[in-house]
């Protein structure tokens, strides 16, 4: 069965910390996604790849790093981590969106917390 | 830019009752815009509800339904009698029609709460 799996489930981490999250689909989709949800700003994009190899910046990008190693798998990365950075990130993937547009497939997320 | 706003949460609503969360769109950068409503259920990632993509038509899945209407620029979420199962929170979604840019704008979500 097609889906999208997310690691670690929860992650607490203190200011200054290292911590990389990671995405794996079985959609055999191209397109990936990294969100980040807070209360009162619903899902906001922080980072996305067409393919292997591929970045795009999204449109909260700072702070964040992004690798995508192989079709499947999708890593974001906070290399010195931060409590405005304590939230709940979604992986999600895609077909391109064709003329019947493209829905997205999302992971159950990651929960982090930066003390 | 493009943006969606949504009916501000939290929405209690008694079961069996009817339910109506508006959704209006701004699309400054997609000529011909598709819509989406997803649902987020406690500890799950959010899942495709309903999509529309031509202006006029109607989607429904679970008993609930939306109609694009692109004179209003909305999306309202409908159902005409709820369950307690229906409690999650639902996102309204504005996406691309064609070519590469796969990018969703979402709302900011409301959160149902179904009360028995």
């Amino acid at each position: 069965e097609a889906a999208v799996t997310q690691s670690p489930r929860n992650k607490v981490t203190v200011t200054g910390g290292n911590v990389t999250l990671s995405c794996r689909q079985t959609n055999s989709h191209n397109y990936m996604y990294w969100y980040r949800q807070d209360t009162g700003h619903g899902l906001r994009l922080i980072h996305y790849s067409y393919g292997a190899g591929n970045l795009q910046i999204g449109d909260v990008p700072d702070g964040y790093k992004a690798t995508r190693t192989t079709q499947e798998d999708f890593f974001l990365l906070l290399e010195l981590a931060s409590p405005s950075q304590t939230s709940l990130y979604f992986c999600a993937s895609s077909d391109p969106p064709g003329l019947g547009g493209a829905e997205q497939f999302f992971g159950p997320g990651t929960r982090l917390t930066v003390l | 830019g493009d943006s969606v706003t949504q009916t501000e949460g939290p929405v209690t609503v008694s079961e069996s009752e009817s339910l109506i969360i508006n959704c209006t769109y701004s699309a400054t950068s997609i000529a011909y815009p598709n819509l989406f409503w997803y649902v987020r259920y406690p500890g799950e990632g959010l899942q495709l509800l309903l999509k529309v993509i031509t202006a006029g038509q109607k989607g429904s899945s679970r008993g609930f339904e939306a109609t694009y209407n692109k004179e209003t620029t909305s999306f309202h979420l409908q159902k005409a009698s709820v369950q307690e199962s229906d409690s999650a929170v639902y996102y309204c979604a504005l996406g691309h029609s064609g070519g590469s840019n796969a990018k969703l704008t979402f709302g900011k979500g409301t959160k149902l709460s179904v009360k028995s």
